[in-house]
């Protein structure tokens, strides 16, 4: 059965540096996620992707964020200079379009020092 | 700001029991409620999709139903065993969110124990 995956799955950081991580979707799939959660907190949106453009960004999805779907398989999250608050579970997730169904990946871990 | 709820946070139930849950949304401007069952480690897993009022699904032990007028949908579970030890996410979809943006419950984690 087709999955999306991320790599890597965890990934450690020193505050200040760019991170990239990235996320295979699913490969008729048209539409892209990213969510996060910090530990102990909800899963939160951060961004929609369709088109090769930004649908929707949360208020958290600012400067230091982007996405990227560089090659047409790869979607990717950069942050380019971390934070401590960064820390946490980012999944990557990718839906058809013709169902409201969400597929997820099963997470990158990034621990930012 | 859009709120979703579940409760309880845990549970623990002995295999065989039955069990649910219930997440809390707002009743306006709705258009899916989402459950996934995520296990650690793994990818958050989708069980239902549900779009309708009234509408119940159903899969295997798992069945779950919604209400939109009042912003609630139950999961139930019947005959628990070990293997459905997870945390059960719902998550709102609401009409004017574009891009399919999902708003998550905190989640019930459930541990059944043989």
């Amino acid at each position: 059965e087709p999955e999306v995956t991320q790599t890597p799955s965890h990934q450690v950081t020193q505050m200040g540096q760019e991170v990239i991580l990235r996320c295979v979707p699913i490969s008729n799939h048209l539409y892209f996620y990213w969510y996060r959660q910090i530990l102990g907190q909800k899963v939160e949106f951060l961004v929609s992707f369709y088109n090769n453009e930004i649908s929707e960004k949360s208020e958290i999805f600012d400067d230091q964020f982007s996405v990227e779907r560089p090659d047409g398989s790869n979607f990717t999250l950069k942050i380019r200079s971390t934070k401590l608050e960064d820390s946490a579970m980012y999944f990557c997730a990718s839906a058809t379009g013709t169902n409201y169904e969400q597929y997820f990946g099963p997470g990158t871990r990034l621990t930012v020092t | 700001i859009l709120n979703v709820e579940q409760s309880p946070q845990s549970l623990h139930v002995q295999e065989g029991d039955s069990t649910n849950f219930t997440c809390s949304f707002p009743s306006s401007n709705f258009y899916a409620l989402h459950w996934y069952r995520w296990e650690t480690a793994k990818s958050p897993e989708a069980l239902f999709v549900m779009t309708l009022n009234g509408d119940e699904k159903k899969k295997g032990r798992i069945s779950a139903t919604l209400n939109t007028k009042e912003g609630y949908s139950y999961l139930y579970i019947k005959g628990s065993q070990p293997e459905d030890s997870a945390t059960y996410l719902c998550a709102f979809e609401g009409i004017y969110n574009q891009g399919g943006k999902l708003i998550f419950g905190q989640g019930t984690e459930l541990s059944v124990k043989p």
